[in-house]
């Protein structure tokens, strides 16, 4: 079975600033890939950025980028130069490999709310 | 390229009647996933679907819920009878398949509240 465990229910952050939200996995795969979405007020799921188990380096897109630590099995999400529009719930999730018993779904973690303050 | 249609965005019924959830998958995209979202909480998997079968519906509840994804026209997530604690956002997404890198596309939701 997968977790995902994210243990900030609420950050703030100024605007302008870093931010890292925190998300830790925990997964008998060998092969998996780490998602992060964003839940704005509105509801719908925005896909940020993607990490696979076997990527060598971090995943970068744009303003967010993911601190993979593999032997800590931790997947932060970073994201610089915080927005207003940034304030939003956020979530980590993973999808097993092919064949295993989490292949296809995703397991998400219970999210951590984003305040950007002006 | 139109994204993942969810219909309708609001539904309402009362207990016993039977709900039905509609979704358009991406074009290309053969995988449908269901996820249903309590208030405050993560999303949590009911049903992973590829064209005419089911290929993983192991968050669904036994009873009374079930979903298809027949070879023309979109998913369907059927609940009947439906009770207080169905209420929930249900949430559709799709994958051209279900494993690597491709991420999982989500419709906008459809919003269930129980009378």
């Amino acid at each position: 079975a997968q977790k995902i465990t994210q243990t900030q229910p609420g950050m703030f952050v100024q605007e302008k600033e870093a931010v890292t939200l925190d998300c830790t996995y925990d997964t008998s795969d060998q092969s998996y890939g780490l998602f992060w979405y964003k839940q704005p007020s509105s509801g719908e799921m925005i896909f940020l950025i993607y990490q696979g188990s076997y990527d060598e380096q971090n995943a970068t897109e744009g303003r967010y980028s993911l601190n993979f630590q593999k032997a800590r099995k931790s997947a932060n999400l970073v994201i610089s130069a915080s927005q207003l529009g940034d304030s939003a719930m956020y979530f980590c999730a993973m999808r097993g490999q092919a064949g295993g018993t989490s292949y296809g779904k995703l397991t998400f973690g219970q999210g951590t709310i984003l305040t950007v303050h002006p | 390229n139109a994204g993942v249609m969810q219909n309708p965005r609001h539904l309402v019924r009362r207990r016993g009647q039977e709900a039905r959830l509609r979704c358009s998958p991406m074009k290309g995209h053969s995988h449908v996933y269901w996820y249903r979202q309590l208030p405050e909480e993560g999303l949590k998997f009911m049903v992973y679907l590829q064209k005419e079968n089911i290929i993983d519906e192991s968050g669904m509840p036994k009873e009374r819920f079930s979903a298809e994804f027949p070879k023309e026209g979109p998913s369907i997530l059927r609940i009947q009878q439906v009770v207080r604690g169905d209420s929930a956002a249900y949430f559709c997404a799709s994958s051209p398949w279900g494993w690597g890198n491709q991420p999982q596309h989500f419709g906008d939701g459809t919003r269930l509240s129980i009378l």
